[in-house]
């Protein structure tokens, strides 16, 4: 069973408008974080956000922000304000944590197949 | 300035003919992974390493090879390629905090093809 699910592989939005990428997960670990990557045509990974699982409060970071439904497993991204620049592909990404012997913790990153957003001018 | 650095970032090669990837990170992270990209398919996790000397598979391994000698470097080795190796692959390293919020920094990915 997929572990992280993104049910759009398009989505179009008009330039100034506001849009939400759809992401789902499936954790039995209390203890896990998500995070939003953005990948322009270029290629490169850029993270964007991150939402722990025991964070009260939405995440936000500029015109980014995410939509945590801990109860219903879901973790949206919201783009305020769209611009010609956010059109890129988006992946959901989910990691759980596994602690470690020395204390710290790790878990490796799982990815959703993402979601490519075209931003209309 | 903190980065991740691949080399190459493309390569042409042919079916057979051993080829390394290599990957070096100047942000002292332990953790370091390799991760492929096919269309439809997202990211899928190669091979990743919790400290020196220390690697495990993650889902795709098969056809694959990594070390991790020094911390800072994480090569990835293919030691026959094939034409299914055919991908962008991605290098990525994290410290290992306490938790699970330690984002992961991405290379700028190496575009491979085996013909």
């Amino acid at each position: 069973a997929q572990k992280i699910t993104q049910t759009q592989p398009g989505m179009f939005v008009q330039e100034k408008e506001a849009v939400t990428l759809d992401c789902t997960y499936d954790t039995s670990d209390p203890s896990y974080g998500l995070f939003w990557y953005k990948q322009p045509s270029s290629g490169e990974m850029i993270f964007l956000i991150y939402q722990g699982s025991y964070d009260q409060q939405n995440a936000t970071e500029g015109r980014y922000s995410l939509n945590f439904q801990k109860a219903r497993k879901s973790a949206n991204l919201v783009i305020s304000a769209s611009q010609l620049g956010d059109s890129a592909m988006y992946f959901c990404a989910m990691r759980e944590a596994k602690r470690l012997n020395y204390g710290g913790s790790q878990g490796n990153l799982i990815f959703g197949k993402g979601t490519k957003l075209s931003v209309k001018p | 300035e903190a980065q991740v650095t691949q080399n190459p970032r493309y390569l042409i090669t042919v079916t057979g003919k051993k080829l390394t990837v290599t990957c070096s990170q100047n942000m002292n992270h332990e953790y370091m992974s390799w991760y492929r990209q096919d269309p439809g398919l997202g990211l899928r996790q190669i091979y990743y390493s919790m400290n020196v000397e220390v690697t495990d598979k993650g889902d795709v391994p098969e056809g694959y090879k990594v070390s991790r000698k020094e911390k800072r470097n994480f090569p990835l080795i293919l030691e026959s390629p094939s034409p299914n190796q055919t991908s962008l692959y991605f290098c990525a390293s994290s410290a290992t905090g306490v938790g699970s919020n330690q984002p992961q920094h991405f290379g700028d990915g190496t575009r491979l093809s085996i013909l």
